[in-house]
């Protein structure tokens, strides 16, 4: 299953709404991660089930979407928020990412 | 707490193998599964299989025949090893814990580890 993934980089100020897409070649239900990546870290989890948020995570972000078409969004930037961030399908084996989405301070 | 944590950094010729610790700590070892993920520099995420606590695995197709994960429940350590390394195989190595019912993400992940190819 391929995960396509836009925009692949972003600019945006601190207090913009971000959206993120994440496309798969065939349906996974709800079975869809985000993570956020910082440079020389981790992923950390940030939405799963394509829209429950992982206990921590500022309700800032938000997931959405089912079946081949999804969306992450952060309804307010903060200056942590500088980040790549990728979907993860978990429906199938081999699991796939997405190609990542740089969002930079614009 | 819950943490994985991966062994250090490695610095290997093309043609080497190299083998590569997570050792999981704070929570029930053999109720987990384990996955490996490399990240190439500058580039993203790249799922290369899963071994869950009896030792069975599933890689993904580019690694096989090059991979072999194992799982050691008396240390709760999982072990990830190639083979015929490459200068593409140089990259960031993370296990991640999963559990095991259908869509359940990588919730825990450990540090990383760096491996180099290079003659």
């Amino acid at each position: 299953i391929q995960l396509t993934q836009s925009p692949s980089s972003l600019s945006a100020s601190v207090g913009d709404r971000v959206t993120i897409t994440c496309r798969a070649s065939q349906g996974i239900s709800n079975y869809l991660a985000w993570y956020q990546q910082r440079p020389g870290k981790a992923p950390k989890l940030l939405i799963y089930a394509a829209s429950t948020l992982q206990s921590g995570v500022p309700s800032r972000f938000s997931g959405s979407g089912s079946g081949t078409d999804f969306t992450l969004t952060i309804s307010s930037l903060q200056p942590e928020d500088f980040a790549t961030y990728y979907c993860l399908q978990l429906d199938s084996y081999p699991l796939t990412f997405g190609g990542g989405t740089k969002v930079e301070i614009k | 707490q819950v943490q994985l944590v991966q062994s250090g950094t490695e610095v290997k010729k093309p043609g080497a193998s190299v083998k590569v610790s997570c050792r999981a700590s704070g929570y029930a070892f053999t109720k987990y599964y384990m996955h490996w993920v490399r990240q190439a520099p500058g580039q993203g995420l790249e799922w290369m299989g899963i071994v869950n606590p009896s030792g069975n695995t599933n890689y993904a197709q580019e690694f096989q025949g090059r991979v072999t994960m194992t799982s050691d429940t008396s240390t709760s350590t999982v072990y990830l090893e190639v083979s015929s390394l490459t200068s593409e195989d140089t990259g960031v190595y993370y296990c991640a814990r999963r559990a095991g019912r259908p869509g359940d993400p990588f919730e825990i992940w450990g540090q990383g580890t760096m491996v180099t190819v290079s003659s």
